[in-house]
């Protein structure tokens, strides 16, 4: 049971690139989300969704975009990278049945140049 | 809108020293409680979690914590630390949705 999988572990960008972070999770979990960490700042949210075809936002969700084709898998887009994008990106998935216990993928760390 | 704080953000102990970081939540009804622990260049794991009943939970490697209701606080303690809890911990609440807010998170670092 691979659980939570995120692509890639760590990427360089330049200011104004695109890039997409993949997350797949193998657990058939309806919720999926999106968070960045930052010292000092804790977790924020940046999108998440209940289901295939539903995204919503989070806490800070600009130059960020999510899509849910399906159950299992849920990027993250980064249409025109930013320094202020530098950070550690973790996705989380839970299922409804399990009252709110994240389960979270590796971390994928990400500078911008 | 639910809301969490911990107290501490940086904490150094001794090894064997007790340890007691602090969490409040904010929130008006019936909630779900959560400490998740992220070890250095790791992802966050689930330390312990409150549903219902006991208010005492007790969760991995010696850790446990206490909801007050009354107090809005959802405490972390554990007796003797080790050298191997130095790690970041974070307090969770789930509410009225299911979407858990998160503290800022307490470094732990313990000196052996």
């Amino acid at each position: 049971n691979a659980g939570v999988t995120q692509t890639p572990k760590f990427q360089v960008l330049k200011t104004g690139q695109s890039m997409t972070l993949q997350c797949a999770q193998d657990m058939n979990h309806e919720y999926m989300s999106w968070y960045r960490q930052d010292p000092g700042m804790g977790l924020r949210l940046i999108h998440y969704s209940v289901g295939a075809g539903i995204t919503d936002q989070g806490e800070v969700p600009n130059g960020y975009n999510v899509s849910r084709s399906t159950t299992e898998d849920f990027p993250l887009r980064l249409l025109s990278a930013a320094p202020s994008q530098t950070s550690v990106y973790f996705c989380a998935s839970l299922p409804f049945s399990n009252t709110g216990e994240l389960f979270f993928g590796e971390g994928s760390r990400l500078t911008v140049l | 809108a639910q809301s969490v704080s911990q107290h501490n953000h940086h904490v150094i102990l001794s090894e064997a020293a007790s340890l007691e970081l602090g969490c409040n939540y904010s929130y008006g009804g019936t909630v779900n409680l959560f400490w998740y622990v992220q070890y250095p260049g790791q992802h966050l794991q689930l330390l312990l979690k409150y549903f219902s009943g006991d208010p005492l939970v007790k969760g991995i490697k010696g850790f446990e914590a206490e909801f007050i209701k009354s107090k809005f606080s959802f405490n972390l303690r554990k007796p003797s630390v080790q050298w191997s809890d130095t790690a970041e911990y974070f307090c969770a609440v789930n509410g009225g949705s299911y979407i858990p807010t998160f503290g800022r998170g307490t470094s732990l670092i313990v000196h052996p």
